[in-house]
C-alpha cells in the first residue's frame, strides 16, 4: 500500500511570511500532483511534476520532486492571505489506471 | 471548456437507505474516478471506470458500486448506507494516455443521519 505523509498538518504565519510543505513516502510515484482545496469545493489542481529533481515555479509557489521521486515540497515565498486554504499532495503510482493516493492536507493560514 | 460537474450539492439520508450520486466529466476527458472525502483528510481512491467498465478499485466495500455512461458522465451508488459514509464524495475526469492529471468537481456533501 502507498501512503504519502504531508507536513506539518497545521501552518499558521503571517502575511509575507515564506513557508514550506513536505511530502514523503516509501514508495516511488511516477508522478506527483498539488492540489489547492477550499472548504466546502473540490480540489483544485496547481501542479503535476513528473521527472525526479524537476523543479517547477508558479508565481510564488516553487514545487519539487524528489530526485528518487519518493517526496516532494511546495515553498511559498511571501504568502499572502488569498493563499489561505487546504494544500494537497496526490502521488500516481505505476499502475495501469490513474488512482492518486493523496496526502492528509497542510491547513495553511496567513493572517493579514 | 465544460469543467466536472456534480448533482446534488448537498443530500441528506438515514441509515440503511441507498443513494446515487452524479457527474460529468469535462469535456474531452474518458476517465472518471470517484473519491470519498472525510472532514480534515484527503480523499481517499474509491474507483475508476474507464470505456464504461471499472478500471480499478481502492479499499472499498461491494456497496459501494458505479456506472460509466457512453458520453462518459458516472454515477456512484451506496446501498445500505452507514453512519461512516457522512463525507464530501468527489469526482474527477482525466483522459486516459496522458499524465492522469485529474481535474474534480466541487463534490456532493453525504450526511447520514
Amino acid at each position: 500500500t502507498q501512503l504519502l505523509e504531508q507536513s506539518p498538518q497545521f501552518l499558521s504565519i503571517q502575511e509575507g511570511e515564506n513557508l514550506t510543505v513536505y511530502c514523503n513516502s516509501s514508495s516511488v510515484f511516477s508522478s506527483l500532483q498539488w492540489y489547492r482545496q477550499e472548504p466546502g469545493e473540490g480540489p483544485v489542481l496547481l501542479v503535476t511534476v513528473v521527472t525526479g529533481g524537476e523543479v517547477k515555479k508558479l508565481k510564488r509557489l516553487t514545487f519539487q520532486f524528489g530526485d528518487a521521486r519518493k517526496d516532494s515540497s511546495l515553498h511559498i515565498t511571501a504568502a499572502q492571505p488569498g493563499d489561505t486554504g487546504l494544500y494537497l499532495c496526490a502521488g500516481r503510482g505505476s499502475t495501469s489506471y490513474g488512482k492518486l493516493t493523496f496526502g492528509q492536507g497542510t491547513i495553511l493560514t496567513v493572517h493579514p | 471548456e465544460t469543467g466536472v460537474t456534480q448533482s446534488p450539492t448537498h443530500l441528506i439520508k438515514t441509515r440503511g437507505q441507498q443513494v446515487t450520486l452524479r457527474c460529468s466529466s469535462q469535456s474531452g476527458h474518458n476517465t472518471v474516478s470517484w473519491y470519498q472525502q472525510a472532514l480534515g483528510q484527503g480523499p481517499q481512491f474509491i474507483f475508476q471506470y474507464y470505456r464504461e467498465e471499472e478500471n480499478g478499485r481502492g479499499n472499498f466495500p461491494p456497496r459501494f458500486s458505479g456506472l460509466q455512461f457512453p458520453n462518459y458522465s458516472s454515477e456512484l451508488n451506496v446501498n445500505a448506507l452507514e453512519l461512516d459514509d457522512s463525507a464530501l464524495y468527489l469526482c474527477a475526469s482525466s483522459f486516459a494516455g496522458s499524465s492522469y492529471e485529474q481535474y474534480f468537481g466541487p463534490g456532493t456533501r453525504l450526511t447520514v443521519t
